[in-house]
């Protein structure tokens, strides 16, 4: 069974500019959740892909969006990248019930992106 | 206001010492879900421990442990046997029903170091 994958595993970008990162669900899994760890803070939801639609946002603006492909995979792309934007971005994958249960996410290893 | 609180600061533990690290949460949902994810400085979450909101009783998986107060709303990990690959972050986090997915609100996390 393989596991979540991430790449790439760095990034170093400027201000102003656009990044695409991209994550491999675990075979199975319908789901995709994106989240921005900050350096010494807890991961942050961005957003949720289920069955390819958008499923769930947290507080990011527009400029955050994404992608999830028929294979369940998906990509992450940031627009006008700001200096706050440096961060570990880390993609989960899970399958998802709307009944009660742990839906356990499994996390990809993380994208480490910069912005200079 | 915070869902997940984690205020310990950086604790020490010798080997082969249990630790138990704090958690509480905020939330209006009946259900919901607890969890907590190890992060070794390599980046990636390892899940642990998994408590549901109307789990009678209290998660245990291997030496990991989970503390589970309803009423005072608290998680607590306990970690038995304490061992040098045990130094990491620890974060607590949590899923709620209402939202219709698997987002996951974390805390800001707890650093163990395990010294020999």
């Amino acid at each position: 069974e393989t596991g979540v994958t991430q790449s790439p595993t760095h990034l170093i970008k400027t201000r102003g500019q656009q990044v695409t990162l991209r994550c491999s669900s675990q075979s199975g899994h319908n789901t995709v959740s994106w989240y921005q760890q900050a350096l010494g803070q807890g991961p942050q939801f961005i957003f949720q892909y289920y069955r390819e639609e958008e499923n769930g946002r947290g507080n990011f603006p527009p400029r955050f969006s994404g992608l999830q492909f028929p294979n369940y995979s998906s990509e992450l792309n940031v627009n006008a990248l700001e200096l706050d934007d440096s961060a570990l971005y880390l993609c989960a994958s899970s399958l998802f019930s709307r009944l009660a249960g742990s839906n356990e996410q499994f996390f990809g290893p993380g994208t480490r992106l910069t912005v200079l | 206001a915070q869902k997940i609180t984690q205020t310990q600061p950086g604790m020490f533990v010798q080997e082969k010492e249990a630790v138990t690290l704090d958690c509480t949460y905020d939330t209006s949902d009946q259900s919901y879900g607890l969890f907590w994810y190890k992060q070794p400085s390599s980046g990636e979450m390892i899940f642990l421990i998994y408590q549901g909101s109307y789990d009678e009783q209290n998660a245990t998986e291997g030496r990991y442990s989970l503390n589970f107060q309803k009423a005072r709303k608290s998680a607590n990990l306990v970690i038995s046997a304490s061992q040098l690959g045990d130094s990491a972050m620890y974060f607590c986090a949590m899923r709620e029903a209402s939202y219709g997915n698997n987002r996951l609100a974390f805390g800001k996390g707890n650093q163990v170091v395990v010294i020999p």
